[in-house]
């Protein structure tokens, strides 16, 4: 059963500052990894979808990173905005779709 | 295009009671996932449908069942209710013919309170 790990788990970001955070996993075969935003009182919406050790995705200021050998991947997001204040889950897809707990990102104006 | 569409959008029980959700997909999609979210845990994934099939399931009890409908539309059912039932049950369409890369779409979810 794979086990998805999401840090840290709430984050303080000045606006304007530049964060990331990590998503872990164990390293083994899967379809995808998905990141997905969850602002308050809307729904969780896709980012990205990943498959691949080495692919680098990239929308607007946010981007991410995987790296299957060694079991993570990265979101960074340059610049932060108050907009971006939110919660942000990643998402392993194999037979089964396995969130992580997500990381809460307050920007601070 | 419409969204996702959940209903009903909040809704409350006693303990013992049965509830049944509902998922309208994003047109043309045919997967769609259930999942439950409820405070300090992140979205646990309870099952998957594609085409009226049951693809995969969560570790949920087998009070929680679920079905899909030739137009791909969703249901699912908890029989006998339970206090930490009280969730937020998500719903998420997608795309993808196989259990592949396709993103989730997601509805607005229905709050179920179980007193």
């Amino acid at each position: 059963i794979l086990n998805v790990e999401q840090s840290p788990q709430s984050l303080h970001v000045q606006e304007g500052d530049s964060t990331n955070f990590t998503c872990s996993f164990p390293s083994s075969n899967f379809y995808a990894l998905h990141w997905y935003r969850w602002e308050t009182a809307k729904s969780p919406e896709a980012l990205f979808v990943m498959t691949l050790n080495g692919d680098e995705k990239k929308k607007g200021r946010i981007s991410a990173t995987l790296n299957t050998k060694e079991g993570y991947s990265y979101l960074y997001i340059k610049g932060s905005q108050p907009e971006d204040s939110a919660t942000y889950l990643c998402a392993l897809r194999d037979d089964k779709i396995i969130f992580g707990k997500g990381t809460r990102l307050h920007i601070l104006p | 295009k419409a969204g996702v569409t959940q209903t009903p959008r909040y809704l409350i029980k006693t303990r013992g009671q049965q509830v049944t959700l509902s998922c309208s997909p994003i047109s043309g999609h045919r997967s769609v996932s259930w999942y439950q979210q409820t405070p300090g845990q992140g979205l646990q994934f309870l099952f998957e449908y594609f085409s009226e099939t049951q693809r995969n399931k969560g570790n949920f009890p087998g009070r929680f069942s679920g079905r899909q409908f030739s137009n791909s539309r969703s249901e699912m059912n908890v029989s006998t209710l339970e206090l930490g039932d009280s969730a937020l049950y998500l719903c998420a369409s997608s795309l993808n013919q196989g259990p592949g890369t396709g993103e989730l779409f997601f509805g607005e979810g229905s709050r179920l309170t179980v007193l």
